[in-house]
């Protein structure tokens, strides 16, 4: 089946823990994101990677990181440095359809928690 | 100003009726839109998108774009209990590197049997 997977889907971090969430796609789509939703809110763009190994930095980048070595796989890491990590994290993948125009398509999610 | 507005309701229908949820945008150079419904807890599931004026019809939903007044509506007939969710509306923002989704914060949308 194709699709886009997420793990866990639900993460603990402890206070000053580095935290990596999962996100493996095999619908060979070029690009992924990462999106973080709050309660009552949209979603809000992390990271983007249109090919692999390059990526930019989204409306709300500060105290994540993440790599694209392979164009299935588009991991992120909430480090210590986001000091509200708690919320809704969403993975997505897309092809171009038409020029900039991207469909995007969305993983299960990974709800992340502050013990 | 908000790039990609919606009511954030909730909006209740009886079943059967017809659900009529907006959406407004700001960049007038936006050329793709699309809409998302979202159950409780759960990721967003593409519904429908357009990219040019008109209505575009799917079974029970209509997508309708107005560039103009720059306005998205999902009109979805015959609404079901199972249609009550968050519905969000993306808008295709243009950048130097490209294009990229803006969400709206969504519409909840609920439907009373």
């Amino acid at each position: 089946d194709g699709g886009i997977t997420q793990s866990p889907k639900y993460l603990f971090r402890k206070e000053g823990q580095n935290v990596t969430l999962s996100c493996e796609q095999n619908l060979n789509h070029d690009a992924m994101y990462w999106y973080r939703q709050d309660p009552g809110q949209g979603l809000r763009l992390i990271y983007y990677s249109q090919i692999v190994n390059d990526f930019q930095k989204g409306d709300i980048a500060e105290g994540y990181s993440v790599s694209r070595e392979k164009k299935e796989s588009f991991p992120l890491t909430v480090t210590s440095a986001q000091k509200n990590p708690t919320a809704f994290y969403l993975c997505a993948s897309s092809i171009r359809d038409r020029g900039l125009e991207e469909t995007q398509y969305f993983g299960p999610g990974t709800r992340l928690l502050v013990l | 100003q908000k790039e990609v507005e919606q009511n954030s309701g909730p909006l209740s229908v009886p079943e059967g009726a017809i659900a009529s949820l907006n959406c407004t945008y700001s960049d007038r150079g936006s050329q793709s839109f699309f809409w998302y419904r979202q159950y409780s807890g759960k990721s967003p599931e593409l519904i429908m998108f357009i990219y040019s004026n008109g209505d575009k019809e799917d079974g029970r939903f209509t997508a309708q774009l107005n560039k103009a007044s720059q306005y998205v509506s999902l009109l979805i007939r015959d609404s079901q209990p199972s249609d009550s969710a968050t519905y969000l509306c993306a808008v295709t923002v243009i950048y130097n590197q490209g294009g990229k989704l803006i969400f709206g914060q969504g519409t909840e949308l609920s439907v009373k049997p």
